[in-house]
């Protein structure tokens, strides 16, 4: 079985603080996401990566950065932390398969963050 | 552009069934369904790529229209274990980096 592992089920951190939220994957899989997840709104894709030191923009970018230094580690950066980034992060990795696409993506138990 | 899933929330009696659609105003070139239950991961339950499929998982089954613009979600004889919600994410085209954007979600409770 895939298993994706987040480094923190909970983290409460500060306003201003720089956070780092780590997500590992076991399965060597290309592809890697950080979604966050708010009541209403869904999952919202806030960066990928489709390779090792590759990375684009998801819908709301704003306020965050990523690092994929290594295949299975994909991390996320909150440079400045503001109350509005309180919410649950969900880490994903899915395979890439030729031809392109069509991969269930197998997500994380997620970190629930809360800036104060 | 975020797909639109409707009901947004659903009560169920165990053995009753339910419909859940996600829309989009663009033809789609896949659907994946997943499904989270409180305080865990989303888990994958189908992908529908061809318009027209209809796909079973149990007896949660899903079809995806012609035009691929909506996929509906079908629970049938609803079972306790299917409480949770329901998303429906969307590809756009046949992009790299298996790239979804998902919807708001549909919450089920299924009663005793």
């Amino acid at each position: 079985d895939v298993k994706v592992t987040q480094s923190s089920r909970y983290l409460v951190k500060r306003t201003g603080e720089k956070v780092f939220l780590e997500c590992v994957q076991d399965m060597d899989h290309e592809n890697m996401f950080w979604y966050r997840q708010d009541p209403g709104l869904g999952l919202r894709l806030i960066y990928f990566s489709y390779d090792v030191k590759m990375k684009e923009k998801g819908d709301i970018p704003e306020g965050y950065s990523v690092s994929r230094e290594k295949k299975e580690r994909f991390s996320l950066i909150l440079e400045s932390a503001s109350t509005n980034q309180t919410s649950m992060y969900l880490c994903a990795s899915s395979p890439l398969i030729i031809p392109l696409g069509n991969q269930p993506q197998h997500f994380g138990d997620g970190t629930r963050l809360s800036i104060l | 552009q975020q797909p639109v899933q409707s009901p947004q929330a659903v009560i169920l009696r165990e053995g009753e069934d339910a419909v859940i659609n996600c829309s989009s105003s663009k033809a789609l070139y896949s659907v994946h369904w997943y499904r989270q239950k409180h305080g865990e991961a989303p888990v994958f339950l189908m992908i529908l790529l061809k318009g027209g499929e209809q796909k079973g998982h149990d007896k949660i089954s899903a079809s995806f229209n012609e035009k691929k613009q909506q996929s509906s979600l079908y629970l049938t004889a609803s079972q306790l274990s299917y409480s949770g919600t329901y998303f429906c994410g969307t590809e756009p085209f046949k992009a790299a980096g298996n790239k979804l954007t998902f919807g708001g979600g549909t919450r089920v409770l299924v009663k005793p």
